[in-house]
């Protein structure tokens, strides 16, 4: 079935941007969602569509899809936003829902 | 107000059977698909299963088709999981969510979440 590839983890010191990015097959055909996960808390969505954002969700929350990469970018990161990203999408071809493997992203 | 709590989790054998429950409130259940999705210790999100509005489409992950089965009772806003068979690696967290459409499928996305119920399945 359909794999998401994501980086272990990102690193990023306050103020600057990070960049999540979530590697697939012609994923830039497919409608991609993003979870933010902290310890002890459910998911949240912050991106699906894409590049659309829930209500409630920062602008600084931002998302982009085309050819092989779909990116998730953080601006101006605060302490806040540390937590483990999922990239997420519906395989049509298997009939399965997939996550990535998620990303740990650590605020310096 | 949408809620989704899970219940029914707890320590199970290997081999043995658990049934999970989610009661939802705050939104019209039977218009929408719901799913399990777990998170297992040190891992990531794994999609379980999914059900739509009225029942006529449920899929499985590869890694519990066969052993898990996925019902809804509309009358009561609620949606379960029979989980037959138990493995080591089926220990998780366990949450129930509701999706945005009917019928899972490219527009699935999950808003709203329970807090999750912990299975470990463990001799």
């Amino acid at each position: 079935s359909y794999v998401l590839a994501q980086p272990p983890s990102v690193s990023v010191a306050p103020g600057k941007t990070a960049r999540i990015t979530c590697g697939g097959n012609n994923i830039g055909s497919e409608s991609v969602c993003w979870y933010q996960q902290k310890p002890g808390q459910a998911p949240a969505l912050v991106i699906y569509f894409d590049s659309d954002r829930p209500s409630g969700i920062p602008e600084r929350f931002s998302g982009s899809n085309s050819g092989n990469t779909a990116t998730l970018t953080i601006s101006r990161v605060e302490a806040g936003d540390e937590a483990d990203y999922y990239c997420q999408l519906w395989d049509s071809s298997s009939d399965h829902l997939v996550f990535g493997g998620g990303t740990k992203l650590t605020v310096l | 107000e949408v809620h989704l709590v899970e219940s029914g989790g707890g320590l199970v054998q290997p081999g043995r059977s658990l049934r999970l429950s989610c009661t939802a409130s705050g939104f019209t259940f039977d218009d929408y698909a719901m799913h399990w999705v777990r998170l297992a210790p040190g891992k990531g999100l794994e999609w379980v299963s999914s059900i739509s509005w009225n029942t006529g489409r449920i899929l499985y992950a590869d890694s519990v088709k066969g052993r898990f089965t996925i019902s809804r009772d509309n009358a009561k806003n609620s949606l379960y999981l029979q989980m037959n068979s138990l493995r080591a690696e089926d220990t998780a967290l366990y949450y129930c969510t509701k999706d945005e459409v009917a019928v899972a499928n490219a527009g699935s996305r999950f808003v709203y979440w329970g807090q999750g119920t912990l299975v470990t399945v463990s001799s």
